[in-house]
Protein backbone atom coordinates (compact mmCIF):
# COMPACT_ATOMS: atom_id res chain seq x y z
CA UNK A 1 0.00 0.00 0.00
CA UNK A 2 1.06 3.28 -0.72
CA UNK A 3 1.78 6.00 1.94
CA UNK A 4 4.45 6.49 4.83
CA UNK A 5 5.74 3.43 7.31
CA UNK A 6 7.90 3.84 10.34
CA UNK A 7 9.54 0.65 12.25
CA UNK A 8 9.49 -0.36 14.48
CA UNK A 9 6.45 1.09 16.48
CA UNK A 10 7.96 0.73 20.00
CA UNK A 11 11.21 -0.01 20.86
CA UNK A 12 13.00 -0.24 24.25
CA UNK A 13 17.00 0.25 24.68
CA UNK A 14 19.12 1.28 27.54
CA UNK A 15 21.61 4.27 27.73
CA UNK A 16 24.70 4.41 25.50
CA UNK A 17 22.83 2.21 23.11
CA UNK A 18 22.71 2.76 19.24
CA UNK A 19 19.45 2.81 17.82
CA UNK A 20 17.92 3.09 14.43
CA UNK A 21 14.60 4.21 13.72
CA UNK A 22 13.25 3.69 9.88
CA UNK A 23 11.30 5.53 7.88
CA UNK A 24 9.92 4.46 4.12
CA UNK A 25 7.51 6.03 1.90
CA UNK A 26 5.99 4.90 -1.54
CA UNK A 27 4.94 8.32 -2.80
CA UNK A 28 8.95 9.52 -4.30
CA UNK A 29 8.32 12.61 -2.13
CA UNK A 30 11.10 14.96 -2.37
CA UNK A 31 11.28 16.14 1.55
CA UNK A 32 11.14 13.99 4.71
CA UNK A 33 11.15 15.35 8.06
CA UNK A 34 11.48 13.55 11.22
CA UNK A 35 9.93 15.30 14.81
CA UNK A 36 9.83 14.05 18.50
CA UNK A 37 6.82 14.69 20.19
CA UNK A 38 7.09 15.43 24.30
CA UNK A 39 3.94 16.43 26.51
CA UNK A 40 4.26 20.38 26.27
CA UNK A 41 6.48 20.56 23.57
CA UNK A 42 4.18 19.66 21.05
CA UNK A 43 6.09 18.43 17.69
CA UNK A 44 9.97 19.72 17.53
CA UNK A 45 11.51 19.15 13.86
CA UNK A 46 14.66 17.22 14.22
CA UNK A 47 16.04 16.98 10.82
CA UNK A 48 14.89 17.22 7.41
CA UNK A 49 16.11 16.25 4.06
CA UNK A 50 14.74 17.86 0.27
CA UNK A 51 16.08 15.19 -1.87
CA UNK A 52 18.29 12.58 -1.66
CA UNK A 53 21.88 13.47 -0.15
CA UNK A 54 20.70 16.20 0.94
CA UNK A 55 20.37 16.72 4.85
CA UNK A 56 19.59 19.51 7.23
CA UNK A 57 19.53 20.40 10.94
CA UNK A 58 15.96 21.13 12.50
CA UNK A 59 15.46 22.68 15.94
CA UNK A 60 16.83 20.26 18.18
CA UNK A 61 19.25 18.06 15.87
CA UNK A 62 21.72 17.07 19.11
CA UNK A 63 22.54 13.43 19.68
CA UNK A 64 21.04 12.23 16.32
CA UNK A 65 22.15 11.33 13.17
CA UNK A 66 20.42 10.93 9.74
CA UNK A 67 21.33 10.09 5.84
CA UNK A 68 19.20 9.63 2.84
CA UNK A 69 20.67 7.50 0.12
CA UNK A 70 17.71 6.70 -1.37
CA UNK A 71 14.37 8.89 -2.48
CA UNK A 72 12.18 6.40 -0.36
CA UNK A 73 14.33 6.23 2.55
CA UNK A 74 15.15 8.27 5.85
CA UNK A 75 16.46 6.63 8.84
CA UNK A 76 17.17 8.39 12.12
CA UNK A 77 19.88 7.35 14.53
CA UNK A 78 20.87 8.12 18.03
CA UNK A 79 24.36 7.25 18.16
CA UNK A 80 24.31 6.88 22.18
CA UNK A 81 20.93 7.55 23.33
CA UNK A 82 20.26 9.11 26.90
CA UNK A 83 17.15 8.97 28.34
CA UNK A 84 16.77 12.35 27.36
CA UNK A 85 15.75 11.38 24.19
CA UNK A 86 12.58 8.80 25.56
CA UNK A 87 9.78 9.80 22.74
CA UNK A 88 7.66 9.41 20.63
CA UNK A 89 9.29 9.81 16.59
CA UNK A 90 7.16 10.35 13.44
CA UNK A 91 8.34 10.77 10.08
CA UNK A 92 6.74 13.10 7.32
CA UNK A 93 7.07 13.63 3.66
CA UNK A 94 6.19 16.14 1.36
CA UNK A 95 6.03 16.90 -2.15
CA UNK A 96 8.81 19.57 -3.62
CA UNK A 97 8.11 22.74 -1.03
CA UNK A 98 5.57 24.99 -1.45
CA UNK A 99 3.25 26.50 0.63
CA UNK A 100 0.50 24.74 0.00
CA UNK A 101 1.81 21.14 0.09
CA UNK A 102 0.98 19.60 3.62
CA UNK A 103 3.22 16.96 5.07
CA UNK A 104 2.00 13.16 5.77
CA UNK A 105 2.77 11.71 8.60
CA UNK A 106 4.06 7.79 9.25
CA UNK A 107 2.04 6.60 12.67
CA UNK A 108 5.49 6.81 14.77
CA UNK A 109 7.65 5.33 16.87
CA UNK A 110 7.28 5.25 20.93
CA UNK A 111 11.10 4.87 22.13
CA UNK A 112 12.04 4.12 25.93
CA UNK A 113 15.37 4.61 26.62
CA UNK A 114 16.20 3.20 30.37
CA UNK B 1 10.76 34.22 14.58
CA UNK B 2 7.94 32.61 13.72
CA UNK B 3 5.80 31.17 15.83
CA UNK B 4 1.60 29.70 16.98
CA UNK B 5 -0.03 29.17 20.01
CA UNK B 6 -2.76 27.74 20.82
CA UNK B 7 -5.16 26.99 23.53
CA UNK B 8 -3.82 24.84 26.48
CA UNK B 9 -6.12 21.27 26.95
CA UNK B 10 -7.72 19.43 27.85
CA UNK B 11 -10.62 20.47 26.54
CA UNK B 12 -13.96 18.26 27.45
CA UNK B 13 -17.28 18.96 25.74
CA UNK B 14 -20.64 16.79 25.59
CA UNK B 15 -21.48 15.43 22.07
CA UNK B 16 -23.13 18.10 20.06
CA UNK B 17 -21.47 21.15 22.01
CA UNK B 18 -20.21 24.20 20.24
CA UNK B 19 -16.25 23.84 19.30
CA UNK B 20 -13.52 26.49 19.29
CA UNK B 21 -10.16 26.07 19.88
CA UNK B 22 -8.06 29.25 19.59
CA UNK B 23 -5.20 29.70 17.50
CA UNK B 24 -2.65 32.90 16.93
CA UNK B 25 0.25 33.16 15.26
CA UNK B 26 3.25 35.09 14.74
CA UNK B 27 4.90 35.61 11.63
CA UNK B 28 6.89 37.76 8.89
CA UNK B 29 4.30 38.26 5.87
CA UNK B 30 1.13 36.17 5.46
CA UNK B 31 2.52 31.80 5.48
CA UNK B 32 -0.66 29.27 5.10
CA UNK B 33 -1.86 28.34 8.07
CA UNK B 34 -3.13 24.84 8.92
CA UNK B 35 -5.18 22.28 11.07
CA UNK B 36 -3.88 18.98 12.03
CA UNK B 37 -5.34 16.21 13.86
CA UNK B 38 -3.91 12.94 15.86
CA UNK B 39 -6.14 10.30 16.74
CA UNK B 40 -5.09 7.76 19.44
CA UNK B 41 -2.04 5.86 18.47
CA UNK B 42 -2.03 7.19 15.12
CA UNK B 43 0.30 10.15 13.09
CA UNK B 44 -0.77 13.45 12.40
CA UNK B 45 -3.44 14.20 9.77
CA UNK B 46 -4.13 17.60 7.70
CA UNK B 47 -7.64 18.56 8.62
CA UNK B 48 -7.73 21.76 7.13
CA UNK B 49 -5.63 24.94 5.53
CA UNK B 50 -6.28 28.07 4.10
CA UNK B 51 -3.38 29.47 1.97
CA UNK B 52 -3.70 33.47 2.08
CA UNK B 53 -5.99 36.21 4.48
CA UNK B 54 -9.51 36.07 4.81
CA UNK B 55 -9.54 32.57 3.00
CA UNK B 56 -11.92 29.68 5.11
CA UNK B 57 -10.74 26.20 5.41
CA UNK B 58 -13.28 23.58 5.52
CA UNK B 59 -13.58 19.43 6.22
CA UNK B 60 -15.58 17.09 8.25
CA UNK B 61 -17.72 19.64 9.47
CA UNK B 62 -14.49 21.73 11.10
CA UNK B 63 -13.83 25.46 9.88
CA UNK B 64 -11.00 27.79 10.41
CA UNK B 65 -10.50 31.40 9.11
CA UNK B 66 -7.45 32.91 8.12
CA UNK B 67 -7.52 36.08 10.33
CA UNK B 68 -4.60 38.77 9.53
CA UNK B 69 -6.13 41.52 11.37
CA UNK B 70 -6.00 39.57 14.46
CA UNK B 71 -3.18 36.94 13.47
CA UNK B 72 -5.87 33.90 14.49
CA UNK B 73 -6.72 31.22 13.18
CA UNK B 74 -9.39 29.17 15.58
CA UNK B 75 -10.82 26.35 14.71
CA UNK B 76 -14.72 25.41 14.93
CA UNK B 77 -17.42 22.67 15.27
CA UNK B 78 -21.12 23.47 15.31
CA UNK B 79 -21.97 20.21 16.65
CA UNK B 80 -19.39 17.79 17.82
CA UNK B 81 -19.16 13.88 18.16
CA UNK B 82 -17.32 11.27 20.18
CA UNK B 83 -15.36 10.18 17.60
CA UNK B 84 -14.15 13.98 17.31
CA UNK B 85 -11.82 12.99 20.63
CA UNK B 86 -8.38 13.71 18.98
CA UNK B 87 -5.50 15.87 19.73
CA UNK B 88 -5.30 18.89 17.47
CA UNK B 89 -2.16 21.16 15.93
CA UNK B 90 -2.70 24.63 14.78
CA UNK B 91 0.67 25.02 12.16
CA UNK B 92 2.02 27.68 9.73
CA UNK B 93 4.16 27.15 7.11
CA UNK B 94 7.86 28.28 7.18
CA UNK B 95 10.44 27.88 4.48
CA UNK B 96 12.10 25.57 2.59
CA UNK B 97 8.54 22.84 3.68
CA UNK B 98 8.89 23.31 7.49
CA UNK B 99 5.97 23.48 9.19
CA UNK B 100 5.89 25.49 13.17
CA UNK B 101 2.97 23.22 15.01
CA UNK B 102 1.56 25.18 18.35
CA UNK B 103 1.52 22.52 21.34
CA UNK B 104 -1.45 20.98 20.86
CA UNK B 105 -4.71 21.02 22.26
CA UNK B 106 -6.45 17.60 23.76
CA UNK B 107 -10.45 17.22 22.91
CA UNK B 108 -12.68 14.71 24.78
CA UNK B 109 -16.03 14.11 23.69
CA UNK B 110 -18.39 12.70 26.01
CA UNK B 111 -21.47 10.98 25.25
Amino acid sequence: DAGITQSPRYKITETGRQVTLMCHQTWSHSYMFWYRQDLGHGLRLIYYSAAADITDKGEVPDGYVVSRSKTENFPLTLESATRSQTSVYFCASSEAGTANQPQHFGDGTRLSIL
Amino acid sequence: GNSVTQMEGPVTLSEEAFLTINCTYTATGYPSLFWYVQYPGEGLQLLLKATKADDKGSNKGFEATYRKETTSFHLEKGSVQVSDSAVYFCALYSSASKIIFGSGTRLSIRP
